[in-house]
């Protein structure tokens, strides 16, 4: 079973770059049966999906983000990475990464890495 | 808002059956895309539960069961146990916004 795990810093100043890193373990990123994605959610709210990375290195991003982040993946690592640029208070929230999966059910995701807090705050 | 939209809340008692909708558009679910549900236990990650509309992946007991029908889907709960205390999300594809969508969330509290 492949396992996720985020990592990163937990605050970031506002205007400045939000930048983390998912780690996989149990499998190898580049074994083309999955996607790799972000989501994220503000306390106490829903899920908002931010984008994925093929191991080709294509990426897709949700269109009300996809000035502000570059999704990357580093198959040497087995890991991935989220930039997200110019942040504000609004983007503090609990980041996943997750596995996305795609059939002819579409694109589903888990499993999921355990999720980090990021706060913008000065 | 959400694109798919779902009751902020249910409730059951033990033992009972509840349902959670999930109600969507000739974009997403009316267009035949799959429903995916998610359960995120508080404080934890979500964890998927219910794939393409009514499958259930391997380790998740056969109290959970998913249907769709038309531009709606839902999640059926029978047995209530407090542990089945969470969050609970649908998922699908949206061709108007070219990707994933999810649903604004139910939380399921166990009387």
């Amino acid at each position: 079973q492949v396992q996720l795990q985020e990592s990163g810093p937990g605050l970031v100043k506002p205007s400045q770059t939000l930048s983390l890193t998912c780690t996989v373990s149990g499998g190898s990123i580049s074994s083309g049966s999955y996607y790799w994605s972000w989501i994220r959610q503000p306390a106490g709210k829903g899920l908002e999906w931010i984008g994925r990375i093929y191991t080709s290195g294509s990426t897709n991003y949700n269109p009300s983000l996809k000035s502000r982040v570059t999704i990357s993946v580093d198959t040497s690592k087995n890991q991935f990475s989220l930039k997200l640029s110019s942040v504000t208070a609004a983007d503090t929230a609990v980041y996943y990464c997750a596995t996305n999966y795609y059939d002819s059910s579409g694109f589903r995701f888990g499993p999921w890495g355990q999720g980090t807090l990021v706060t913008v705050s000065s | 808002q959400s694109v798919l939209t779902q009751p902020p809340s249910v409730s059951g008692a033990p033992g009972q059956r509840v349902t959670i909708s999930c109600t969507g558009s000739s974009s997403n679910i009316g267009a035949g895309y799959g429903v995916h549900w998610y359960q995120q236990l508080p404080g934890t990650a979500p964890k998927l539960l219910i794939y393409g509309n009514s499958n259930r992946p391997s380790g998740v007991p056969d109290r959970f069961s998913g249907s769709k029908s038309g531009t709606s889907a839902s999640l059926a709960i029978t047995g209530l146990q407090a542990e089945d205390e969470a969050d609970y999300y649908c998922q699908s594809y949206d061709s108007s916004l070219s990707d994933v969508v999810f649903g604004g969330g139910t939380k399921l509290t166990v009387l």
